[in-house]
């Protein structure tokens, strides 16, 4: 079936760089795209979500960009800190609010 | 309040058990969910409530029997599980299943099964 995927397992950074993690999908009846982030032992946190009818948003520190052409949505983290160190879940809603997730990337950021 | 509440926190349980999990929310939201999370590996849908009625059920065993006893309270009735069970269970809510909402999780039930 149709899935949504991530490019990248595992991104390392220094502590103040920008983070870019990637996300591709492949439902193009997808409406509504979250980002979530998850912290070891503890359940997925919301971080921000955009809808189809937009290609950018942006939170405290946070960036989601949707490219529907490529069927990409990435989310960018701005002056990355070490608590930001977590997994990362891109998931879709095809508009009856089942959420398909991506397989994640785990995001480590160094002192 | 924006917050999903989730007892036990952890679980150990034989396979002849039964045991059950329980899901909380008080934001007023009319979608209940129930997911397995394996480790390192995103969360699986396994079941949908909508205003306390299931809506989905995405091919789960029956040994995993859920039950929405009000609008917010959740329950995941376990009974002759497998070693392979073995996962985090989180319970997610929503405003409502019929269109695109955020959804909120809870803090999930690390369930062992020996």
């Amino acid at each position: 079936g149709e899935s949504v995927g991530l490019h990248l397992p595992t991104l390392s950074v220094q502590e103040g760089d920008n983070s870019i993690i990637n996300c591709a999908y492949s439902n193009s009846a997808s409406d509504y795209f979250i980002w979530y982030k998850q912290e070891s032992g503890k359940g997925p946190q919301f971080i921000i979500d955009i809808r189809s009818n937009m290609d950018k948003r942006q939170g405290q520190r946070v960036t989601v960009l949707l490219n529907k052409t490529v069927k990409h949505l990435s989310l960018q983290i701005a002056a990355t800190q070490p608590g930001d160190s977590a997994v990362y879940f891109c998931a879709e809603d095809n508009g009856y609010s089942t959420l398909t997730f991506g397989k994640g990337t785990m995001l480590l950021v160094s002192p | 309040d924006t917050e999903v509440t989730q007892t036990p926190k952890h679980l150990v349980m034989g396979m002849t058990n039964k045991k059950s999990l329980k899901c909380e929310q008080h934001m007023g939201h009319r979608a209940m969910y129930w997911y397995k999370q394996k480790a390192k590996k995103p969360p699986e849908l396994m079941f949908v409530y909508s205003y306390e009625k299931l809506s989905i059920n995405e091919s789960v065993p029956s040994r995993f029997s859920p039950e929405c006893p009000n609008s917010s309270l959740l329950n995941l009735h376990l009974h002759a599980l497998q070693p392979e069970d073995s996962a985090l269970y989180l319970c997610a809510s929503s405003q409502t299943s019929g269109g695109s909402y955020e959804q909120y999780f809870g803090p999930g039930t690390r369930l062992t099964v020996t």
